[in-house]
């Protein structure tokens, strides 16, 4: 079974602090996202990395950064939170597109991590 | 980029009766189609997904969805709700041989026993 973990399940930070998100997935998956989930909004696609050291830009970076040191894991930063970063950010990875694979790029999602800012 | 549009944010359904998500995407090109489903309190999975071929999709749990491209639509579909499909729903499109992918809203679906 995929297993994609996320560090914590529920935390809670004030405002301008440094935020670290963790996730870990264990099926060599080359490609890892970070989404915020929120009511009416759906999933939106924060960062994304296809490769280690490699980072590319969602739909709402601002105000986020990515790691990639390790194949295994993704690093969502909040360099100074702010409250509007309230939100359930989920983790998810997936394996690369290959030319006749029927399975390629279903995500596996982690359980999601709830930050409060305040 | 490719966009998805679910058209119900939330609906109430009486069990056994019959269901039916909307879903609109916009691309111009070949996409894979997903749908997944978020029960309460747990992780996001897959319910089913359209890659190629048969454009009506079988999934877990009873659920099917249909793949019309003319229409740019992938409805999802079960004939017959039952208290425990009680969950959030998410379409999900990602343009073909490209790695990422972009959700709709969500359609949360609350099945009274």
């Amino acid at each position: 079974d995929v297993k994609v973990t996320q560090s914590s399940r529920y935390l809670v930070k004030r405002t301008g602090e440094k935020v670290f998100l963790e996730c870990v997935q264990d099926m060599d998956h080359e490609n890892m996202f970070w989404y915020r989930q929120d009511p009416g909004l759906g999933l939106r696609l924060i960062y994304f990395s296809y490769d280690v050291k490699m980072k590319e830009k969602g739909d709402i970076p601002e105000g986020y950064s990515v790691s990639r040191e390790k194949k295994e894991r993704f690093s969502l930063i909040l360099e100074s939170a702010s409250t509007n970063q309230t939100s359930m950010y989920l983790c998810a990875s997936s394996s690369i597109t290959l030319m006749g694979q029927e399975d390629y790029n279903e995500q596996f999602f982690g359980p999601g991590t709830r930050l409060t800012v305040l | 980029a490719q966009s998805v549009s679910q058209h119900n944010h939330h609906v109430i359904l009486s069990e056994a009766a019959s269901l039916e998500l909307g879903c609109n995407y916009s691309y111009g090109g070949t996409v894979n189609l997903f749908w997944y489903v978020q029960y309460p309190g747990q992780h996001l999975q897959l319910l089913l997904k359209y890659f190629s071929g048969d454009p009506l999709v079988k999934g877990i749990k009873g659920f099917e969805a249909e793949f019309i491209k003319s229409k740019f639509s992938f409805n999802l579909r079960k004939p017959s709700v039952q208290w425990s499909d009680t969950a959030e729903y998410f379409c999900a499109v990602n343009a073909w041989n490209n790695n990422d992918m972009r959700f709709g809203a969500g359609t949360r679906l609350t099945v009274k026993p």
